[in-house]
């Protein structure tokens, strides 16, 4: 059973950058399902990051694509978040989850979150 | 880029009522909506997806529904530990949406 375990610094100072490590056990990054980065402010709702598939295919939501970038580490099984240029508005948990194919994409498991806070 | 729009923003109930959750998609989106419960300080869980199919584990009080454009949760008899929050999500189209989040009280 595939499980999800995200890490990363608690803090970012502004404007500097964002990253965090999310290790994927118990199966195969190089699965046919896409890994995803998820985030939610305090209080509210959840924001789709973005999302990486094999090879190296990628897709980011718009409104922070000029900033992001996700990857992956074959050797460590790990899936990488970078977020450039933070400001408070940044501050968030961020969950990675996978995008199961037999599901149509679906995010049937998700790790536990890690809350990043943004300020100097 | 899709939008979708979840309503109500929050319900209250009592224990054993029905209640029902809706999402709207700004365009179509065929089945490929997926409902997810989230409990305070915890990931969400996926509860239905491909708008009817309940995900292994999920208690059959819970439900989906298409019709139309428009997508439903509809929890019956409504448990104690159903009064959290719920949430939609697209994935017919990247960049994929979530709904805006309905929070379920205790009337």
């Amino acid at each position: 059973q595939v499980q999800l375990q995200e890490s990363g610094p608690g803090l970012v100072k502004p404007p500097g950058t964002l990253s965090l490590t999310c290790v994927v056990s118990g199966g195969s990054i190089n699965s046919n399902d896409w890994w995803t980065w998820v985030r939610q402010p305090p209080g509210k709702s959840l924001e789709w990051i973005g999302e990486f598939y094999r090879g190296g295919s990628t897709h980011y939501n718009p409104s922070l694509e000029s900033r992001v970038t996700i990857s992956v580490d074959e050797s460590n099984n790990q899936v990488l978040l970078r977020l450039t240029s933070v400001t408070a508005a940044d501050t968030a948990v961020y969950f990675c989850a996978r995008a199961n194919i037999q599901l149509v994409y679906a995010l049937d498991t998700w790790g536990q979150g890690i809350l990043v806070t943004v300020s100097s | 880029d899709i939008q979708m729009t979840q309503s109500p923003s929050s319900l209250s109930a009592s224990v054993g009522d029905t209640v029902t959750i809706t999402c709207r998609a700004s365009q179509s989106i065929s089945n490929y909506l997926h409902w997810y419960q989230q409990r305070p300080g915890k990931a969400p869980k996926l509860l239905i997806y491909i708008a009817s199919t309940l995900q292994t584990g999920v208690p059959s009080r819970f439900s989906g529904r298409k019709s139309g454009s428009e997508f439903t949760l509809t929890i019956a008899s409504v448990q104690p530990e159903d009064f959290v929050a719920y949430y939609c999500l697209q994935t017919y189209s990247a960049p994929y949406s979530f709904g805006q989040g309905t929070r379920l009280e205790i009337k």
